[in-house]
């Protein structure tokens, strides 16, 4: 079936530190891989995406590349502000299999320390 | 990009009382809208797809007669909860996939709560 893990934190880092949060899926079919950011007290955002192998996707600083070797999707940005504290959720469309809506993640929840 | 707005926000309710929780897609159309449900420190999970014109598909372990879906229109889904108790309460959030059927958008949320 379809699944995501993504380390569960939470995570707390100095502003300009590097930030990762891994992700790693399972997938039946051909999946798309996404990120989505949610603010405190807000729905989700959409942060970025990538629809298929070696794909990178980046918005805002933030990258990730999809690894259909490492079944993985991990988030980087080399430098998080206090505006990044936010939870972050991996997830997965895999629409060949019919299924469409999206699998998530745990989340991870980041905050950024002055 | 395209927009998916939720209302309300927040709402407070007394225990058996039914709530009505709106979705619309502001600038698309959405033949397919996602109702998913948030648990403190958890992560989202899907309640049911909405589709407009025909019943609502339900994941399982979800009431169908607890939570309503109604896909009238090509740009908005409702999700009524019934006789809503304490536990109920949490965070409901919907989705709309955009017309080229890749990226869903969210709506806000709305955050329940049941006394």
């Amino acid at each position: 079936g379809n699944s995501v893990t993504q380390m569960e934190g939470p995570v707390t880092l100095s502003e300009e530190a590097f930030l990762t949060i891994n992700c790693t899926y399972t997938a039946t079919g051909y999946p798309s891989l996404f990120w989505y950011v949610q603010y405190p007290g807000e729905g989700l955002q959409l942060l970025l995406k990538a629809t298929k192998a070696d794909d990178k996707g980046s918005n805002k600083g933030f990258e990730a590349t999809y690894r259909k070797e490492t079944t993985s999707f991990h988030l980087e940005k080399g430098s998080v502000q206090v505006s990044d504290s936010a939870v972050y959720f991996c997830a997965l469309s895999d629409r060949r299999t019919g299924a469409n809506n999206l699998f998530f993640g745990t989340g991870t929840r980041l905050t950024v320390i002055p | 990009g395209a927009v998916v707005s939720q209302h309300p926000s927040r709402v407070i309710c007394k225990s058996g009382t039914s709530v009505k929780i709106e979705c619309r897609s502001l600038d698309f159309q959405a033949t397919t809208m996602f109702w998913y449900r948030q648990f403190p420190k958890k992560s989202l999970m899907l309640m049911a797809t909405s589709n407009e014109g025909s019943k609502a598909t339900y994941e399982q372990g979800v009431e169908k007669d607890k939570f309503l879906i109604n896909h009238a229109s090509l740009t908005l889904s409702t999700l009524t909860v019934t006789s809503a108790h304490p536990e109920d309460s949490s965070f409901y959030i919907c989705s709309a996939r955009d017309e080229g059927g890749l990226v869903a958008f969210f709506g806000q949320g709305t955050r329940l709560t049941v006394v």
